[in-house]
C-alpha cells in the first residue's frame, strides 16, 4: 500500500537559514503529493502540492519538486522567517492518501 | 466562506465511557474525513465518507468507533466504550471531491481518556 516517509524532527534553524524537510513516498503509479503546515494553536492547512513527476509545487516562498526517480518531494525554503514555525506533514497516495508524522520547525530570530 | 466546524473542542471521559463528536463540512463538499491525531504522529484517517456513503472505513476499530453522514452534510464519530490508547485529536476534513483535492480541516477535538 502507500506510504510516505518524513525527516524526523524536531528541527531548529536560526532566521534567514536554509530550510530542507525530506519526505519520501512509496506507492504504485504517479500518486499525487503535498505538504500541509499547522500553525500553533490552528488547524491543517495545505502549504502546497503536485499531480505529477517533475511538478513543483510553491507558496510563501516554499518549493517542492515532484522526483519521481528519487520518490521525493523534499520541502525548501532558501530563507525562513521566526512566522515559519509549525510542523509540517507530507501526505501522498492515488486514491487513498497517508500523512507522515510530521515535523516540527522552530526558527530562532 | 465558513471553514469546517467542529464540536467540542475539548472533552474529557472515564474510560469505558462513551463520547460522540460533530463535524459541519464546508458547504457543498462531497466528502469527508475523520482523523485521528495521536501526540507526536501524523494524522491516520479513520474513514471517509463520499456524500452519505463509505468509501474506506478500513482503519476505522469498528468493535467501538461508529460514524455516520445522514442526508451527505454534518456527521458524527461516536466511541463506545472509549479506552486509553484513544485519547488523541480527532480531526475531520471535507474536500470538494475525492482522492486529489485539497482538504481542508477543522480546529479538531482533543479527546483525554482517564
Amino acid at each position: 500500500g502507500n506510504s510516505v516517509t518524513q525527516m524526523e524532527g524536531p528541527v531548529t534553524l536560526s532566521e534567514e537559514a536554509f530550510l530542507t524537510i525530506n519526505c519520501t513516498y512509496t506507492a504504485t503509479g504517479y500518486p499525487s503529493l503535498f505538504w500541509y503546515v499547522q500553525y500553533p494553536g490552528e488547524g491543517l492547512q495545505l502549504l502546497l502540492k503536485a499531480t505529477k513527476a517533475d511538478d513543483k509545487g510553491s507558496n510563501k516562498g516554499f518549493e517542492a519538486t515532484y522526483r519521481k526517480e528519487t520518490t521525493s518531494f523534499h520541502l525548501e525554503k532558501g530563507s525562513v522567517q521566526v512566522s515559519d514555525s509549525a510542523v509540517y506533514f507530507c501526505m501522498g497516495g492515488n486514491e487513498k492518501l497517508t500523512f507522515g508524522t510530521g515535523t516540527r520547525l522552530t526558527i530562532i530570530p | 466562506e465558513a471553514g469546517v466546524a467542529q464540536s467540542p473542542r475539548y472533552k474529557i471521559i472515564e474510560k469505558r465511557q462513551s463520547v460522540a463528536f460533530w463535524c459541519n463540512p464546508i458547504s457543498g463538499h462531497a466528502t469527508l474525513y475523520w482523523y485521528q491525531q495521536i501526540l507526536g504522529q501524523g494524522p491516520k484517517l479513520l474513514i471517509q465518507f463520499q456524500n452519505n456513503g463509505v468509501v474506506d472505513d478500513s482503519q476505522l476499530p469498528k468493535d467501538r468507533f461508529s460514524a455516520e453522514r445522514l442526508k451527505g452534510v454534518d456527521s458524527t464519530l461516536k466511541i463506545q466504550p472509549a479506552k486509553l490508547e484513544d485519547s488523541a485529536v480527532y480531526l475531520c476534513a471535507s474536500s470538494f471531491g475525492r482522492g486529489l483535492h485539497e482538504q481542508y480541516f477543522g480546529p479538531g477535538t482533543r479527546l483525554t481518556v482517564t
